[in-house]
């Protein structure tokens, strides 16, 4: 089974604060993906990398920064955090495989991080 | 703009009932349609995965079928017991946008013993 891995559970940070959220993945997966769940605005595309050093803007990347040194590790970085920043950050994975386009995709557990 | 609709939002029913789960989209050009389940507080879990060419796709209880023409899955659950208490969402994944999946804001399912 494929295990995405996020390192916290639950965060509470201050505004202001640099924030790591490290997500790592142990299926050898191109593909890695961080969004974030908020009630009523569903799931949102924050970056996304589809190989070692290369990342891609989603929807909402203002007020983050990912790195991705290794393959099997994505860090999600909010550089200065701020109130609005509260929420469930979600980090994801997929091989392209052989039909790239219909992989699954496969979640961690999630960080429910809080800036106060 | 691809657009996922769910529908209901959360839905309650006696344990041992089948049901069905509903999901639309407004764009049929896809390459396939995910549904996952997400327990409270937590992550994703992917349920059934369903390729543009196929109709449907079965694991276990679960049913998933695909109408891409008129934009549409529905996921038929039976004999629903109350472990499948959960919300379920719907993504599609579009064929303008390939690494992008487009979520539905989920069915929050429970069901009563």
């Amino acid at each position: 089974d494929v295990k995405v891995t996020q390192s916290s559970r639950y965060l509470v940070k201050r505004t202001g604060e640099k924030v790591f959220l490290e997500c790592v993945q142990d299926m050898d997966h191109e593909n890695m993906f961080w969004y974030r769940q908020d009630p009523g605005l569903g799931l949102r595309l924050i970056y996304f990398s589809y190989d070692v050093k290369m990342k891609e803007k989603g929807d909402i990347p203002e007020g983050y920064s990912v790195s991705r040194e290794k393959k099997e590790r994505f860090s999600l970085i909010l550089e200065s955090a701020s109130t609005n920043q509260t929420s469930m950050y979600l980090c994801a994975s997929s091989s392209p495989g052989l039909s790239s386009y219909n992989s699954p995709l496969h979640f961690g557990n999630g960080t429910r991080l809080t800036v106060t | 703009k691809q657009e996922v609709t769910q529908i209901p939002a959360a839905l309650s029913v006696p344990e041992g009932e089948n049901l069905v789960l509903n999901c639309s989209f407004t764009d049929s050009a896809i390459y396939n349609l995910q549904w996952f389940r997400q327990d409270p507080g937590k992550g994703l879990t992917s349920l059934l995965l369903i390729q543009s060419s196929q109709r449907e796709q079965t694991s276990g209880r679960l049913n998933a079928s695909l109408d891409k023409s008129s934009g549409r899955s529905t996921l038929y659950i039976a004999a629903s017991q109350p472990g499948d208490s959960a919300t379920y969402l719907c993504a599609v994944r579009p064929m303008d946008s390939s690494y992008k999946l487009i979520f539905g804001s989920g069915t929050r399912l429970l069901v009563r013993p």
